[in-house]
């Protein structure tokens, strides 16, 4: 299995511009989890789906950001309009219940 | 191609031991190596962070150390305790990626 795929891995753009940060998750798991890292607030956990159902949306930021699950192979997290204090590295977790969770390479957001 | 290993892939011992956890790299043009806890059915928690031009880092029972040149970083656990007991991951950024490793699963019997 290729592992947890994010894309893209590096993303640049101006504020109030749209960000739209993809991710495919292991075929099988059925548990996904959307983080955000930062040197300032470390790695927080923004959403979590399961089954396609998002259970835990309490550390979205605001209603800038938005996440969704159509299927159980694609997730997007969009940031609209984006600002520059949502740069940061954004990371697509995947896993099989209680099992262990595997990251993907992250995303690398850069927003001026 | 960038690879981490970690070292044992699970550890079991008695409340108390001091322990060290070994995460290897193939790639040492690193940006900065992190090591996370992951507890059963939840997320990360980051533990350490070290920046490519430091050697090591403590945060109370902890210590992180990191030797770019042979590729190797360790983490210490002092007087383990059985509250620590989970899978301990070591992720390098390479700046245009992270690279995690495959994990330590850690035990602390009482």
């Amino acid at each position: 299995d290729a592992g947890v795929i994010q894309s893209p891995r590096h993303e640049v753009t101006e504020m109030g511009q749209e960000v739209t940060l993809r991710c495919k998750p292991i075929s099988g798991h059925n548990s996904l989890f959307w983080y955000r890292q930062t040197m300032m607030r470390g790695l927080e956990l923004l959403i979590y789906f399961n089954n396609n159902v998002p259970i835990d949306d309490s550390g979205m930021p605001e209603d800038r950001f938005s996440a969704k699950m159509p299927n159980a192979s694609f997730s997007t997290l969009k940031i609209q309009p984006s600002e520059p204090r949502d740069s940061a590295v954004y990371f697509c977790a995947s896993s099989l219940g209680v099992f262990q969770t595997y990251f993907g390479p992250g995303t690398r957001l850069t927003v001026t | 191609k960038q690879e981490v290993t970690q070292i044992p892939a699970a550890l079991s011992v008695p409340e108390g031991e001091n322990l060290v956890l070994n995460c290897s790299f193939t790639d040492s043009a690193i940006y900065n190596l992190q090591w996370f806890r992951q507890d059963p059915g939840k997320g990360l928690t980051s533990l350490l962070l070290i920046q490519s031009s430091q050697r090591e880092q403590t945060s109370g029972r902890l210590n992180a150390s990191l030797d770019k040149s042979s590729g190797r970083s360790t983490l210490y656990i002092a007087a383990s305790q059985p509250g620590d007991s989970a899978t301990y991951l070591c992720a390098v950024d390479y700046g245009q990626n992270f690279v995690f490793g495959p994990g330590t699963r850690l035990s602390v019997l009482p």
